[in-house]
């Protein structure tokens, strides 16, 4: 399968516990984005790279979320101290960069995070 | 800001009808992107169609089609003769030329019955 991948698929966890989730993209795809998810909402942009260069984070992504891409290739997404409202489905996507001037970008299944 | 509304939440059918989703945008920029994506029950969500803003053209693609409508910001999304496998949620979203960050509308589900 070369499609994008995500693990974990499911992952539940206590308020306050440290979760970590991996994002492994389209090989060729030099662009990777990561997106949150909320029941009855759209995709909501979080944050991506370009090879391993974080280059713009939303201000959705409060300090307790930090992500890394540190060879350009899978990335993670980290988020400390969880709280009920972090609770979403977190996607990934990849697409190549800009040198085609189009961005049509691939998404990974997710992982769903629970917080009790 | 850019901003994506799609107005209906729920559409239901019954198979072969053919049904039209909406989608309106609001940007800024001069050059941007459109995108439809489906996302089927199990979630993951698929990439349908791009079209860029400079290209008004509409185009069809076997039992879809799409409409884009620059002077009323629109990019309209039809089946025709819908299936069952056709249910999903269906999300519109404006993309900037640079190709960054997507902005989603808040989906249409669709429901197609027998």
């Amino acid at each position: 399968d070369t499609g994008v991948s995500q693990d974990p698929r499911h992952k539940i966890t206590k308020r306050g516990q440290n979760v970590t989730f991996r994002c492994d993209p389209i090989s060729e795809h030099n662009r990777l984005y990561w997106y949150r998810q909320t029941l009855g909402q759209g995709p909501e942009f979080l944050t991506y790279f370009q090879n391993e260069a974080q280059l713009e984070k939303s201000r959705l992504l409060s300090d307790r979320f930090s992500a890394e891409r540190p060879k350009g290739s899978f990335s993670t997404l980290e988020i400390q101290r969880t709280e009920q409202g972090d609770s979403a489905m977190y996607l990934c996507a990849s697409s190549l960069g800009p040198t085609t001037g189009a961005n049509e970008q691939f998404f990974g299944p997710g992982t769903r995070l629970t917080v009790l | 800001a850019q901003k994506v509304t799609q107005a209906q939440t729920e559409i239901s059918v019954v198979e072969k009808e053919d049904v039209t989703l909406d989608c309106v945008y609001e940007t800024r920029d001069t050059t941007y992107y459109l995108f439809w994506y489906k996302q089927p029950p199990s979630g993951e969500l698929v990439f349908l169609i791009r079209r860029n803003s400079f290209d008004e053209q509409n185009e069809i693609s076997g039992r879809y089609s799409w409409n884009f409508q620059k002077s009323t910001s629109s990019f309209n999304f039809t089946i025709t003769a819908s299936q069952v496998v056709d249910s999903a949620v269906y999300f519109c979203a404006l993309g900037r030329y640079a190709g960054n960050m997507l902005t989603f509308g808040g989906g249409t589900r669709l429901m197609v019955k027998p």
